[in-house]
Order: structure tokens, then C-alpha cells, then sequence
């Protein structure tokens, strides 16, 4: 299986502040991967689609990059609808394989 | 814009089978080249991908849970159906059914998982 490891798993960040989330996959992907976001009580919604592509009608404040093994997601000014948990996922080989969850906290 | 919801028993005892439906609706579960997946999440939270049935008929899974697990389609009921036998505590979790769309670019097609459940939590107790 394709190893998916995010980092930081937490951070505690003010609104309006810039936010970089690391994913590292186990093995080269190109850019099959993609971002998700799930806020309390709900299911994971897609961001991010093959490393960089917005999905329709997500906010532009949210840019992803990286190919191969390396990957980011950036919110480049946070608002208070983005404290969530985000997940990166690789859709290269099966099993698909997601990282463990960064949240993203209020300070 | 298509919808899925889950459906299925919230409680299930050892050693017995989980039995899960997804109900497609806004759309054909046989129409495109689409696959339709079962993912998990636990109460400590992380995603788990069970396995997939594609509009072609084929099946992958999770080799972590192949031996337990089968996905089947219902196309007359536009459901797919997810059954997981001899359950454990370890099986107690929230239970997804999403779709695999397909996005093109750079040249190649993409399957993010792009239309996603409510969920519906599984409990295994006795």
C-alpha cells in the first residue's frame, strides 16, 4: 500500500493568517492526489483534485501544489469557516490510501 | 448534482455480517464510467477505503478487509450494497459511500472522490 503521511496533524492558527499543510506519499504518484475537508458531524468534501485543480465553487484562498512524492495545501488568508480537519488522499493505485488528518484550530 | 445516502442496521453483534445500502439519486449508478466506493472512519477519526464496484462490474478491495468484505450493485434499485462478515468491535465506525468521479487534465483522467454520504454509524456489540 501507498504510505500517506501528513504533517503537522494539528495546528492553531487566527483568521487572516497563512496556513501550509504537508502530505509525503511513500512512493512517486505523479499527481494523483487530492484534498479534502470535513467539518464536525460531516463528510469529507473535495477541494482538490490531481495536486492543484480547484474543484467548482471552492474558494480561491485554497491553492494546492507538488507532484511525485511531495504535496501541499496552502489557505492563503484562513476565515473562520475553515477550522476543519483536512485529508490528503492518492488515487494513483488501490488500495487508496488517505494521510491521518491535519485540524485546524482557532487560536 | 448527485446524491448519495446511506443506508443499514446501526448495530451489529460480534461475529455476525454488516449489511450497508447506498442509494444513488440524480443520477444513473450505470451511466458513465464511474466507481462506487465504501470508506470508514473511526471514532479516533481517519479514513479507511473498504473498496470500490465499478459501472464495468469490477470490484477492488482493501486487501486489509478482502477476505471479509463483498460490494455489490443493484442497478434496477440504482443501489450498491456493501456486506462485511464476523465482525468485531474493531468494525465500529462511521460507514461512507461516495463516488470516484472522473476529472480530466494534463492529459490523463483523474478519480477523486467527489460525491460523498452522510454516513451512517455501525456499532458492534453484543
Amino acid at each position: 500500500d501507498i504510505q500517506m503521511t501528513q504533517s503537522p496533524s494539528s495546528l492553531s492558527a487566527s483568521v487572516g493568517d497563512r496556513v501550509t499543510i504537508t502530505c509525503r506519499a511513500s512512493q512517486i504518484i505523479s499527481t494523483y492526489f487530492n484534498w479534502y475537508q470535513q467539518k464536525p458531524g460531516k463528510a469529507p468534501n473535495l477541494l482538490i483534485y490531481a495536486a492543484f485543480n480547484l474543484r467548482s465553487g471552492v474558494p480561491s484562498r485554497f491553492s494546492g501544489g507538488g507532484s511525485g512524492t511531495e504535496f501541499t495545501l496552502t489557505i492563503s488568508s484562513l476565515q473562520p469557516e475553515d477550522f476543519a480537519t483536512y485529508y490528503c488522499q492518492q488515487s494513483y493505485d488501490t488500495p487508496r490510501t488517505f494521510g491521518q488528518g491535519t485540524k485546524v484550530e482557532i487560536k | 448534482q448527485v446524491q448519495l445516502q446511506e443506508s443499514g442496521p446501526g448495530l451489529a453483534k460480534p461475529s455476525q455480517t454488516l449489511s450497508l445500502t447506498c442509494t444513488v439519486s440524480g443520477g444513473s449508478i450505470n451511466s458513465d464510467d464511474y466507481c462506487w466506493t465504501w470508506i470508514r472512519q473511526p471514532a479516533k477519526g481517519g479514513l479507511e477505503w473498504i473498496g470500490r464496484i465499478c459501472t464495468s462490474g469490477s470490484t477492488i478491495y482493501n486487501p486489509s478487509l478482502e477476505s471479509r468484505v463483498t460490494i455489490s450493485v443493484d442497478t434496477s434499485k440504482n443501489q450498491f450494497s456493501l456486506k462485511v462478515n464476523s465482525v468485531t468491535a474493531a468494525d465500529t465506525a462511521l460507514y461512507y459511500c461516495a463516488r470516484e468521479g472522473n476529472f480530466y487534465g494534463s492529459g490523463s483522467y483523474y478519480n477523486p472522490l467527489d460525491n460523498w454520504g452522510q454516513g451512517t454509524l455501525v456499532t458492534v456489540s453484543s
